[in-house]
């Protein structure tokens, strides 16, 4: 079993649409948590970081749920240039041989169309 | 400023031929890491490298993978006797510091015959 599952979609939304991602990871000793974006044959870039208390990046909401192990991403009014793949990721404790290493889920794709 | 760069970008080679490739990170980041992102697969770890430390080579699929980092700096990934299922996107990453934001570089494909 992998340790970070997302569903991979692909979800299809017309432009405006309130899409949400999910990610459950099974690695409880995990400490930091991220969403990547990663466009169509190019680089993973850092989306944003995901914290306890969930946080919001203008359109962007992520939210953290140690308990249930369960990582979200909320994009509202999405746009067109919205459309890629979204990447969950978790690293482990600092000063554990996973507290550097990225451990990546296979991405949910999406694409927002006109 | 100038990214973390790949080199080459694409790389096609022939079942057991040897290939390697070239991570260059941003300039003064100490952390330097190798993934792997194959088809179906997603991103995996494949090796760690920090400051003049010992790497971490635990996610190396097989002893046909080495890695070195010359200087503290430039990186090159060695596969030798590559086979088809080596094909996949080799990213190269790098931070200030090992708990820091990781920079992706863009890549290289490589293609196994």
């Amino acid at each position: 079993r992998k340790e970070v599952e997302q569903d991979p979609g692909p979800f299809n939304v017309p432009e405006g649409a309130t899409v949400a991602f999910n990610c459950t990871y099974s690695n409880s000793a995990s400490q930091s948590f991220f969403w990547y974006r990663q466009d169509c044959r190019k680089e993973p870039k850092l989306l944003m970081s995901v914290y306890s208390s969930g946080n919001e990046d203008g359109r962007f909401t992520a939210q953290l749920n140690r308990a249930s192990q369960y990582i979200s991403l909320l994009i509202r009014d999405s746009k067109l240039s919205d459309s890629a793949t979204y990447l969950c990721v978790v690293k482990g404790p600092p000063n554990s041989n996973s507290g550097y290493a990225l451990n990546f889920g296979k991405g949910t794709s999406l694409l927002v169309t006109p | 400023g100038a990214g973390v760069s790949q080199s080459p970008s694409n790389k096609v080679t022939e079942k057991g031929k040897d290939v390697e490739l070239r991570c260059d990170p941003i300039s003064g980041h100490t952390a330097l890491y190798w993934y792997r992102q194959s088809l179906g697969q997603g991103l995996e770890f494949l090796i760690y490298f920090q400051g003049n430390s010992a790497p971490d080579k635990s996610g190396l699929p097989s002893d046909r993978f080495s890695a070195e980092r010359t200087g503290g700096s430039v990186s090159t990934l060695t596969i030798q006797r590559t086979q088809q299922e080596d094909s996949a996107v080799y990213l190269c990453a790098s931070s200030w510091g090992s708990y820091n934001e990781q920079f992706f570089g863009p890549g290289t494909r490589l293609t196994v015959l």
